[in-house]
């Protein structure tokens, strides 16, 4: 069974300061991965994805996560918050032979001035 | 560019009503996903098409059923509804090919009184 864990629902970090926003997956097989940033009252958005080419992800205003398969992890990094980062993330694993995606309980991040 | 579009944004219900939402996929894209977010949960799996025809069955209630019509769009219809569907519902939708990200829409939140 596919399933991700999202250490931590809630993070503050200072403008300016390093985001890391940690997601372990459980899988018996590399699945695919993703991160998904939710504002408030509106939809997902797909920040960056993970299928099987290079571990080092770059995604989208600014975030990156890397694919550690010795530590089953997918963490969400971004060298320097922004205000406008204050969102809940969602890290989401996808089977590869599966339609359906699974996703964390979510982390929300608050970026304090 | 265009994006799933989901209707109605918002639906006000009254217990043991119907309800029926639409999402309208990315042109080209001929998958489509239902999820239900609950408040404060992550969003959860309901319900896929490929094709028009049922892909993936996820915790979908025997009140909901859906469907995917000709022109790729899908309907959510939920009956003999109760105070707990009271939820964010989204609407995704992908290209063929298991290695793509969902894009979700807006949603439609639903409010059962």
């Amino acid at each position: 069974a596919q399933s991700v864990t999202q250490l931590g629902s809630h993070v503050s970090v200072s403008e300016g300061a390093l985001v890391l926003l940690r997601c372990n997956y459980s899988s018996s097989v590399p699945p695919y991965l993703f991160w998904y940033v939710q504002y408030p009252n509106q939809g997902l958005q797909l920040l960056l994805k993970y299928t099987s080419a290079a571990t080092l992800v770059k995604g989208i205003n600014g975030f990156e996560a890397e694919f550690k398969k010795s530590e089953t992890s997918f963490h969400l990094t971004k060298p320097s918050a922004h205000m406008s980062d204050a969102a809940e993330y969602f890290c989401a694993v996808r089977a590869l032979y599966s339609n359906q995606f699974y996703f964390g309980t979510g982390t929300s991040l608050t970026v304090i001035p | 560019a265009a994006g799933v579009i989901q209707s109605p944004r918002h639906l006000i219900k009254e217990k043991r009503e119907t309800a029926t939402l639409k999402c309208y996929p990315i042109p080209r894209h001929d998958t489509v996903y239902w999820y239900q977010q609950g408040p404060g949960q992550d969003p959860q799996f309901l319900i896929s098409f490929y094709e028009k025809m049922q892909s993936d069955k996820g915790s979908i209630p025997d009140r909901f059923s859906a469907q995917q019509f000709s022109d790729y769009h899908s309907e959510l219809n939920m009956s003999s509804l109760e105070l707990g569907d009271s939820a964010l519902y989204f609407c995704a939708s992908s290209l063929p090919g298991i290695n793509y990200g969902y894009t979700f829409g807006s949603g439609t939140r639903l409010t059962v009184v």
